[in-house]
């Protein structure tokens, strides 16, 4: 079946630890897209990738990286700048330019 | 800047009653609007979707009524069983744009 996978399902940081969450789809969807969704404040949109090795900023930046080497693979670094990382963080695809997005299952992350 | 704004927050109805979630927009230049379900530790699922050339769609219990006029769109839930009881997003995005806005979400609550 076609599909987003995020993992790991949890993942517990410790404060000053960059992280990576993963994000692998097999739709051969050109874009990704990350998100962090926060109770109340709906869909963040963090980095896009419309292509690989092209990647964009999205709304909330600042203490995230990503990297976008293969068109399957679009990971999430959530680094130590980041200073309210506790969220939860959606990993969406697309065809360029065509509408709706499908989004994995969501990646949980808790500084401890 | 919120470019869809979605109400209510939270919404509390009884079985076999009618649920309606809200939005609105502000740029013209969106002509897809989704609707996404969302179970607790889950990602969104597409649930309906408009085009504004029509004005409503209707896909067994869910209806989308769509005024382009006043750049409004609302999701109407009927027969609400507690099995809908979920977050319910919608959006908007711009056809040659991968760029999808979210509204803030809906918390529905449908008491047995």
């Amino acid at each position: 079946d076609g599909g987003i996978t995020q993992s790991p399902k949890y993942l517990f940081r410790k404060e000053g630890q960059n992280v990576t969450l993963s994000c692998e789809q097999n739709l051969n969807h050109d874009a990704m897209y990350w998100y962090r969704q926060d109770p109340g404040q709906g869909l963040r949109l963090i980095y896009y990738s419309q292509i690989v090795n092209d990647f964009q900023k999205g709304d909330i930046a600042e203490g995230y990286s990503v990297s976008r080497e293969k068109k399957e693979s679009f990971p999430l670094t959530v680094t130590s700048a980041q200073k309210n990382p506790t969220a939860f963080y959606l990993c969406a695809s697309s065809i360029t330019f065509a509408y709706g997005y499908t989004f994995g299952s969501g990646t949980r992350l808790t500084v401890v | 800047q919120q470019q869809v704004k979605q109400s209510p927050q939270s919404l509390i109805v009884q079985k076999g009653g009618i649920s309606i979630i809200n939005c609105a927009y502000e740029n013209t230049a969106f002509d897809y609007f989704p609707w996404y379900q969302q179970f607790p530790g889950k990602g969104p699922a597409l649930l309906i979707a408009i085009r504004p050339d029509v004005s409503e769609k209707k896909e067994g219990r869910f209806t989308i009524s769509f005024n382009k006029s006043a750049k409004q769109f609302s999701l109407h839930i009927m027969d609400s069983q507690p099995g809908d009881s979920a977050t319910y997003f919608c959006a908007a995005q711009v056809a040659n744009n991968n760029d999808m806005r979210f509204g803030a979400g809906t918390r529905l609550t449908v008491k047995p």
